[in-house]
């Protein structure tokens, strides 16, 4: 079974802190992957994806993604309480796209 | 753009009953997935369609819910008989094609079975 694991927290961060979330999966054939923001009562939203190695930055959001270590993380800066919600990480397997979920970590960001 | 449609929002039904969601996706996206949502567990993929054909139901509890997607456009997903543990928000989502996998959600329809 390929996995996408997350703590599921809650991850409780003071307002303007980073918010670092985590995810680690087991498919090496992952080639994307995948967060996404489900506050509650909602359906997931799509904030980031990354293909390649690195860092990816868009606004106040940092992905990372190490392939050699099967890692992935999301970086909020300036973390505010409008973030608080679950952050969903997902990777990708196959080649029909097939899009695996985590459980899901729960933010929480205190003002 | 319009996103992901569903219908309907919400749902109660008795044991043993049987319920049918809706689900149109994204206009031109060629890949519309089922999912199933617990409450507080992530999404979990009950079936995924690349335009009209099956590509993965591994994980389709194929003794009672069944899906279809005539004309590689919208999808039906039926439960029948319904349990106590099918409770839960069945999302839809759908992604274009090969090279943008990234999926969009519909609401969702949350099923309550008592």
């Amino acid at each position: 079974q390929k996995e996408v694991e997350q703590n599921s927290g809650p991850l409780s961060v003071p307002e303007g802190a980073i918010a670092s979330l985590n995810c680690t999966y087991s498919d090496r054939g992952s080639q994307s992957f995948f967060w996404y923001r489900q506050y509650s009562g909602k359906s997931p939203e799509l904030i980031m994806f990354i293909y390649s190695n690195g860092d990816k930055e868009d606004g106040r959001f940092t992905a990372q993604l190490n392939k050699a270590s099967q890692y992935v993380s999301l970086l909020i800066r300036d973390s505010q309480p409008s973030d608080s919600a679950t952050y969903l990480c997902a990777g990708d397997s196959g080649g029909y796209q097939k899009v695996t979920f985590g459980i899901g970590t729960k933010l929480q960001v205190i003002p | 753009e319009a996103g992901v449609a569903q219908s309907p929002r919400y749902k109660i039904i008795e044991k043993r009953q049987s319920v049918a969601f809706w689900c149109n996706p994204i206009s031109g996206h060629a890949t519309l997935y089922w999912y199933q949502q617990i409450l507080g567990q992530g999404p979990k993929l009950l079936i995924q369609f690349q335009n009209n054909g099956v590509v993965d139901d591994s994980q389709l509890p194929k003794d009672r819910f069944s899906a279809e997607r005539l004309k590689g456009v919208d999808s039906t997903l039926k439960i029948q008989p319904a349990k106590l543990e099918d409770s839960a928000v069945y999302l839809c989502a759908s992604s274009a094609r090969q090279g943008r996998p990234e999926a969009f959600f519909g609401q969702g329809t949350r099923l309550t079975v008592v």
